[in-house]
């Protein structure tokens, strides 16, 4: 079975202080990517991976940014954290190979910013 | 402009009844995937079904279907036998090249005992 796991379920955060969210998948995927979750816009891309130390840009990259050191470790960070983020965190990863580069996803993170 | 819209926000269904949801895509690439995923009350998305845009078959896993309109460019699920443990979000999803993927906004479904 795939796992994507995530560093936390729920974080509560002040505004200002850096963010970091780690995931983690086992699996071998080549890409991994991050998503904000808000109620009534579905799944918004923030930044996804194709390979390690590789990035691109999603839908909505601004104010944050992310780090693929390795295959298996795709983190998001807010530099700076404002109320406006205050949302659920999405990671998921899919493999190159597959006809479907069907996506597999962690439990979600939720995070609060005060 | 949308790409995929998924115009129920919530719908109700009785117990072992079957029910459909709605989802409609925009794209002029010949070649993309769709997908249906739930969301339990626990967060997580659970892959359902997947249809190929080449695919002549409508896509079916156990109690998901996937009708599959192309002209109309449609993609709609339908769930049979509605179960309590199929109450959850459900999003919509379509895939142009490996990795742009765009969800719908999604739409609640209820099943009543």
């Amino acid at each position: 079975d795939v796992k994507v796991t995530q560093s936390s379920r729920y974080l509560v955060k002040r505004t200002g202080e850096k963010v970091f969210l780690e995931c983690v998948q086992d699996m071998d995927h080549e890409n991994m990517f991050w998503y904000r979750q808000d109620p009534g816009l579905g799944l918004r891309l923030i930044y996804f991976s194709y390979d390690v130390k590789m990035k691109e840009k999603g839908d909505i990259p601004e104010g944050y940014s992310v780090s693929r050191e390795k295959k298996e470790r795709f983190s998001l960070i807010l530099e700076s954290a404002s109320t406006n983020q205050t949302s659920m965190y999405l990671c998921a990863s899919s493999h190159q190979g597959a006809p479907s580069y069907e996506q597999y996803f962690g439990p979600g993170t939720r995070l609060t910013v005060t | 402009a949308q790409k995929i819209t998924q115009t129920q926000p919530g719908m109700f269904v009785q117990e072992k009844e079957a029910v459909t949801l709605d989802c409609t895509y925009d794209t002029s690439d010949p070649s993309y995937g769709l997908f249906w995923y739930k969301q339990p009350s626990s967060g997580e998305m659970i892959f359902l079904i997947y249809q190929g845009s080449y695919d002549q078959q409508n896509a079916t896993e156990g109690r998901y279907s996937l009708n599959f309109q192309k002209a109309r460019k449609s993609a709609n699920l339908v769930i049979s036998a509605s179960q309590l443990g199929d109450s959850a979000m459900y999003f919509c999803a379509m895939r142009e090249g490996r990795w742009d993927m765009r969800f719908g906004a999604g739409t609640r479904l209820t099943v009543k005992p």
